[in-house]
């Protein structure tokens, strides 16, 4: 298994207030990405990152930022949450942009 | 818009017999895809996946078939064991324009003992 932590796994936080969601990878990888898991939607990509400091928006971007500081860890950030980002996040990484991606255990995020 | 389409939500196979999820895809510059299997509270596992140049891909139990022209790829599993329940989900990139996966919105495959 790629080693591909996430932090928490679980939070219940209210309407309005800061959450940051970290994940860690061990294996070096240069693509980090961060997805979200609705029903009826699959798996949809909020942001990635290509490399440290470099990071470029998905689809579902909208009242999230991200941030990568070193190549292991890269943090999601709802800077006021809304309880339409009730979700699983999934964190995953590859080696190379759109080659195969391996996914860490998720966050499940309640706001109420 | 949904670029990759699940349209069958659920499946149920009787043990030992093949399981066959679909998946359709809009986009024409697509040349890679994959399926993953996700179990309940945990990440999306990789599977098998497929190069645009081939047309089946195997791996024990699991074959994978693209048909470009009906921009159309299926996942066969033989035969099919009550482990294989969870949800499967296809995805799809454009390697050579971007880094970025498309998923469809999995199927829920149980297979019954």
């Amino acid at each position: 298994d790629a080693g591909i932590t996430q932090s928490p796994r679980h939070k219940v936080t209210e309407t309005g207030t800061p959450v940051t969601l970290r994940c860690h990878q061990t294996e070096n990888h240069r693509y980090m990405y961060w997805y979200r898991q609705d029903p009826g939607h699959g798996l949809r990509l909020i942001h990635y990152s290509y490399g440290v400091k470099d990071t470029d928006k998905g689809e579902v971007s909208d009242g999230y930022s991200v941030s990568r500081s070193k190549t292991e860890d890269f943090l999601l950030t709802l800077e006021s949450a809304t309880s339409s980002q009730t979700s699983v996040y999934f964190c995953a990484i590859s080696g190379q942009g759109a080659d195969t991606q391996y996914f860490g255990p998720g966050t499940r995020l309640t706001v109420l | 818009d949904q670029q990759v389409k699940q349209n069958s939500p659920s499946l149920s196979v009787q043990e030992g017999r093949i399981s066959i999820l679909n998946c359709d895809y809009t986009n024409s510059m697509f040349d890679y895809f994959l399926w993953y299997k996700k179990y309940p509270a945990e990440g999306p596992t990789f599977l098998i996946s497929i190069s645009s140049i081939k047309d089946k891909n195997e791996d024990g139990r699991f074959t994978v078939f693209l048909n470009k022209s009906a921009k159309h790829l299926s996942l066969h599993i033989v035969p099919s064991q009550p482990g294989d329940s969870a949800v499967y989900f296809c995805a799809a990139s454009a390697r050579n324009t971007g880094n970025q996966f498309y998923f469809g919105t999995g199927t829920s495959l149980t297979v019954i003992p």
